[in-house]
């Protein structure tokens, strides 16, 4: 149980174009979502809190008009990377907490970004 | 501001050499302490919750204690497949969005 996928596992795109990451729980729903970005050797870092039909709350310091998110449904959050820049390229994780019950969470497989 | 700690770093064990990971933390108030394993190029992987002081949880090798300032994970007879990096992170009692602080992690390595 509590099984959180991520599509696509990896990614290699242009400089200056948008890339979609999307996580999805597939056995759960999930009122709140997570991304983390995590760069080599190096703990996770949280990007923002996604709230299924509101808006997502963005961490100190990230770019709320850079990563757009999208949380339309209790099973379905969207990261989008607009105009990724070589800097962006990184691991980008999501997790997803049950709308019932503890406060766990439980991460995707991670999305490996490139931007050339 | 809350903060996670992890040591060591690294750590490199015989198969079959039992040691501790620690995780100290400082927080308003603990709302939760977990632990996550993983691998390279994956993401973390649940293993333990632990709400309050005294409490201890186990899975087969592992085990994990808490106290009000520190978590140690207990890995006992250690396999090669126990290798990867072990993650710590709390969330403090005031975080509405149950925000996860995570520690920098511990790359174990159980040698044959």
């Amino acid at each position: 149980g509590a099984v959180v996928s991520q599509h696509p596992s990896r990614v290699i795109c242009k400089s200056g174009t948008s890339v979609k990451i999307e996580c999805r729980s597939l056995d759960f729903q999930a009122t709140t979502m997570f991304w983390y970005r995590q760069f080599p050797k190096q703990s996770l870092m949280l990007m923002a809190t996604s709230n299924e039909g509101s808006k997502a709350t963005y961490e100190q310091g990230v770019e709320k008009d850079k990563f757009l998110i999208n949380h339309a449904s209790l099973t379905l959050s969207t990261l989008t990377v607009t105009s990724a820049h070589p800097e962006d390229s990184s691991f980008y994780i999501c997790s997803a907490k049950l709308a019932v019950g503890p406060d766990t969470q439980y991460f995707g497989p991670g999305t490996r970004l490139t931007v050339l | 501001e809350d903060q996670v700690t992890q040591s060591p770093e690294a750590l490199r064990l015989q198969e079959g050499e039992s040691s501790s990971l620690n995780c100290s933390y400082t927080v308003s108030g603990l709302r939760g302490l977990f632990w996550y394993r993983q691998d390279p190029g994956k993401g973390p992987e649940f293993l333990f919750t632990l709400y309050s002081a005294g409490e201890e949880k186990e899975k087969e090798r592992l085990k994990a204690t808490l106290t009000k300032k520190e978590s140690f994970l207990h890995i006992t007879a250690p396999k090669p497949e126990d290798s990867a990096t072990y993650l710590c992170a709390v969330q403090a009692l005031d975080q509405g969005a149950q925000k996860l602080v995570f520690g920098q992690g511990t790359r174990l390595t159980i040698n044959p």
